[in-house]
């Protein structure tokens, strides 16, 4: 049973160019959410989506957005990226209304690097 | 969710028991605690998660004082690939995550 998988694992793109990020969640899962962990730091949560609705946001400006498709996989996508932007996103999933249950199930996570 | 705080870094001799603790006083009733690790450059890992009981499983078991205010995870007998960054996190029911700084453990030969 595959875990949460996203894609691609490594990417290098130029300030002021957009990303897109991508997370498949575990099997049963039908909750995705997106965090980014700086280097050093504990990863920061960005936002969460269930139904294909975004459901809860961190602190992100509106440059950070996202989208849920039918079959749960989740996209996240950057705009207008910054140097700061650099940093490993990380996708979680977990069926929702169990969080307290189960917790989440994290991916590798995408390391995306600004230059 | 409830604040917690950890002990920013230890170190642990391998084969020994490691005990990391977690303060989470402003925990509420309703809210578990849950204990991640992150092993350098991957996804965090769920180790064991609790409400009032103490909790073992093959990874670690973890205790909670009668209160809730706090907590350890501990590892009966340390390794090597033990080394990580571990989390204590206790959410608010239904919401997301919040990471602190974690505990960087440094399990030693």
């Amino acid at each position: 049973d595959a875990g949460v998988t996203q894609s691609p694992t490594h990417l290098i793109k130029t300030r002021g160019q957009q990303v897109t990020l991508r997370c498949s969640p575990k099997s049963g899962h039908d909750t995705v959410s997106w965090y980014q962990q700086a280097l050093g730091q504990g990863p920061q949560f960005i936002f969460q989506y269930y139904e294909e609705e975004e459901r809860q946001r961190g602190n992100f400006p509106d440059r950070f957005s996202g989208h849920q498709f039918p079959n749960y996989s989740s996209e996240l996508n950057v705009n207008a990226l910054l140097l700061g932007d650099s940093a490993l996103y990380l996708c979680a999933s977990s069926p929702q209304g169990t969080l307290a249950n189960y917790g989440y199930t994290f991916g590798s996570g995408t390391r995306l690097t600004v230059v | 969710d409830a604040k917690t705080t950890q002990p920013p870094s230890m170190d642990c001799a391998e084969g020994r028991a490691a005990n990391l603790p977690c303060n989470h006083s402003t925990i509420s009733g309703n809210e578990y605690v849950y204990w991640y690790r992150q092993i350098h450059s991957q996804g965090p890992q769920y180790i064991i998660h609790g409400l009032k009981n103490n909790e073992t499983n093959e990874m670690a078991s973890l205790i909670i004082t009668e209160d809730r205010k706090s907590s350890t995870l501990i590892l009966p007998h340390a390794t090597l690939r033990d080394t990580a960054v571990y989390y204590c996190i206790a959410p608010i029911y239904g919401q997301n995550f919040v990471f602190g700084p974690g505990t960087r453990l440094s399990v030693l030969p």
